[in-house]
């Protein structure tokens, strides 16, 4: 199956700055990304989707000045976490889909913690 | 997209064939049924989806009824690294997808 990476694997940030995230597509061209947030015993929550060149679409309660997505080529996306609270500590998790849509292969996820 | 309905979580004997069931009554024509299962601390990994048909790969079947509304998944040999959490979700092709709780299987030795 496709390769999708993420970078870092764990952070550690204090409380006020900021963090950004990065999710490749190894092996394939990524139309699509898509960013997840994932807490404590719990299922994941999509946070947002973006299409390589357009802004990304929030889900429902999601801030979009909070959780910065940049979608800038077929195979990068990022997302940055500003202005960092403990309440943002979670696992984030990032998916790609080619052009044709179908599956989404995942990341295996960074693990934000926040002091 | 339609929601799922799957059992919190079974057991399963390692060797043995792990039959996971899903519930999609309200499903619409063309909406598909995904299979992703995740790892502890790890990311989901997709497994299989179909549309009508019945599916097999490398790693499992996929068995659908023929009104559509409910389906399962069958790791043929389950083995003590299949124990994970499995999510039935059923989307339209290239839409996001709902997760839900899912199954959580635990293969024993």
């Amino acid at each position: 199956g496709a390769v999708v990476s993420q970078h870092p694997s764990r952070v550690i940030c204090k409380s006020g700055t900021s963090v950004k995230i990065e999710c490749r597509s190894l092996d394939f061209q990524a139309t699509t990304m898509f960013w997840y947030r994932q807490f404590p015993k719990q299922s994941l929550m999509l946070m947002a989707t973006s299409n390589e060149g357009s802004k990304a679409t929030y889900e429902q309660g999601v801030e979009k000045d909070k959780f910065l997505i940049n979608h800038a080529s077929l195979t990068l996306s990022t997302l940055t976490v500003t202005s960092a609270h403990p309440e943002d500590s979670s696992f984030y998790i990032c998916s790609a889909q080619g052009a044709g849509g179908g599956e989404q292969y995942f990341g295996p996820g960074t693990r934000l913690t926040v002091t | 997209d339609a929601k799922t309905t799957q059992p919190p979580s079974m057991d399963c004997a390692e060797g043995r064939a792990a039959n996971l069931p899903c519930n999609h009554s309200t499903i619409s024509g063309n909406e598909y049924v995904y299979w992703y299962r995740q790892i502890h601390s790890q990311g989901p990994q997709y497994i299989i989806h179909g549309l009508k048909n019945n599916e097999t790969n490398e790693m499992a079947s996929l068995i659908i009824t023929e009104d559509r509304k409910s389906s399962t998944l069958i790791l043929p040999h389950a083995t003590l690294r299949d124990t994970a959490v499995y999510y039935c979700i059923v989307t339209k092709g290239g839409n996001k997808l709902v997760f839900g709780a899912g199954t959580i299987l635990r293969v024993k030795s």
